[in-house]
């Protein structure tokens, strides 16, 4: 079967650095993406990383590997507005998405 | 732009009656998918269609239906409602399906409660 797993639920300071992990066992790989979602609202896209390495974007960054099955999400400077899931999510060999359940980070002052 | 709308926002719904959630594009984008969202769990995709005209079933198609008559609007029907189609739904689009840069853009979302 397919599976995505990430830790439930995170917590970090303000200011600080966290990140996310993210492991998948799925039938294919066409690419892995990082969504964020405030409580209430829509997901909104992050990253997309299909090659293996770090892509940067900002605070944020996104590492794959694809022999090891393996994401993180990397969040620098935390800032109250960063509380919030993320989902990982991967495109499997039918080009669907396959999510996993989020992250949810909860920031602390 | 509006992006992607749905509608309605939220709706309780008693058991057995039907019921179409809208959802409506209008960035010209080529894919559009249907997912329910549960605590605990990641999204599941119900239904989507690649292109206007078509349709595929997701991972959780059973009790629900689509059509894409055009390229905007997506609509899905309950023809039967059941409590465990409490959730929420949310619509996404996508500008080329399996692209190398595909991604999905979501809309707000609907809370529907099944009673």
């Amino acid at each position: 079967g397919q599976n995505i797993d990430q830790p439930t639920e995170m917590t970090a300071t303000e200011g600080a650095i966290v990140q996310i992990n993210c492991t998948y066992q799925t039938s294919g790989f066409n690419g892995l993406f990082w969504y964020q979602q405030h409580a209430g609202e829509a997901p909104t896209f992050l990253s997309y990383n299909v090659l293996d390495g770090l892509e940067e974007k900002g605070r944020f960054s996104s590492f794959l590997s694809r022999s090891k099955g393996y994401s993180y999400l990397l969040l620098k400077e935390l800032q109250m507005k960063d509380s919030a899931s993320y989902l990982c999510a991967v495109r499997d060999s039918n080009y669907q998405l396959i999510w996993g359940a989020g992250t949810k980070l909860i920031i602390k002052p | 732009t509006a992006g992607i709308t749905q509608a309605p926002t939220s709706q309780i719904l008693a058991a057995g009656r039907s019921m179409t959630l809208r959802c409506t594009q209008d960035m010209r984008h080529n894919a559009m998918y249907w997912y329910r969202q549960d605590l605990g769990l990641g999204l599941r995709l119900i239904h989507y269609s690649n292109t206007a005209g078509t349709t595929g079933k997701g991972e959780v198609p059973d009790g629900y239906s689509v059509s894409r008559a055009n390229t905007d609007d997506f609509p899905l029907t309950l023809a039967s409602a059941v409590p465990s189609q409490t959730s929420v739904y949310f619509c996404a689009s996508s500008e080329l399906p399996g692209g190398r840069t595909d991604t999905q853009y979501f809309g707000p979302g609907t809370r529907l409660t099944v009673l």
